[in-house]
């Protein structure tokens, strides 16, 4: 079980808008810890796609945002698009008793109907 | 262009141990901090991380079974791993850090290699 929950699944029609949750707690994101956001294309390595809760690296669509409140974290795809079908990761930290750990939120598959 | 390649995986039987490697390239390996991330069925798992000083931390899944080194003489990041379990069956990313507005982020992953333990 992944520290940070996501839905397992999301879909929608090109053009469309679609939203990712990443829902933590206290320890991580509600911490004050930031949000990374990773895009996995199907046979591929993840790949980052939003940086700091809600910056994107140079190369990455502005269609995609990323925002955080409070214990949660969004990604969204506004105009989402056939080539965006792929599995999406939220990072954050969590404090550990050992100290810092890295981690990841369970996956989202996004299909593209 | 930041290259990032793995090698080492296979088979292996429980309680068995395997050495990964992670051949960098492209960009200045000993100013970066480095990690391994597993990803299985399940998704992805931070697995241990070194940084530019040697110092190495894990999480508890794996702390006291596997080692994470580098070698900034020669571009490598190794993972030795021990007491593998079937648990441990997945494939391993080398995954390079950078700063990332308040913290760091893995801004760039290795194509993987495949570890998977069975007897």
């Amino acid at each position: 079980q992944s520290v940070l929950t996501q839905p397992p699944s999301v879909s929608g029609a090109p053009g469309q808008k679609i939203t990712i949750s990443c829902i933590g707690s206290s320890s991580n994101i509600g911490a004050g810890f930031d949000v990374h956001w990773y895009q996995q294309l199907p046979g591929t390595a993840p790949k980052l796609l939003i940086f700091g809760n809600s910056n994107r690296p140079s190369g990455v669509p502005d269609r995609f945002s990323g925002s955080k409140s409070g214990t949660s974290a969004s990604l969204a795809i506004t105009g989402v698009q056939v080539e965006d079908e792929a599995d999406y990761y939220c990072q954050s930290y969590d404090s550990s008793p050992s100290g810092l750990d890295w981690v990841f939120g369970g996956g989202t598959k996004l299909t593209v109907l | 262009e930041v290259q990032l390649v793995e090698s080492g995986g296979g088979l292996v039987q429980p309680g068995g141990s395997l050495r990964l490697s992670c051949a960098a390239s492209g960009f200045t390996f000993s100013g970066h901090d480095m990690h391994w991330v597993r990803q299985t069925g399940k998704g992805l798992e931070w697995v241990s991380a070194i940084g530019t000083a040697g110092d190495t931390y894990y999480p508890a899944s794996v702390k006291g079974r596997f080692t994470i080194s580098r070698e900034n003489a020669r571009k490598s990041l190794y993972l030795q791993m021990n007491s593998l379990g079937a648990g441990d069956t997945a494939v391993y990313y080398c995954v390079r850090v950078s700063p990332c507005g308040n913290y760091h982020c893995f801004d760039h992953w290795g194509q993987g290699t495949l570890v998977t333990v069975s007897s």
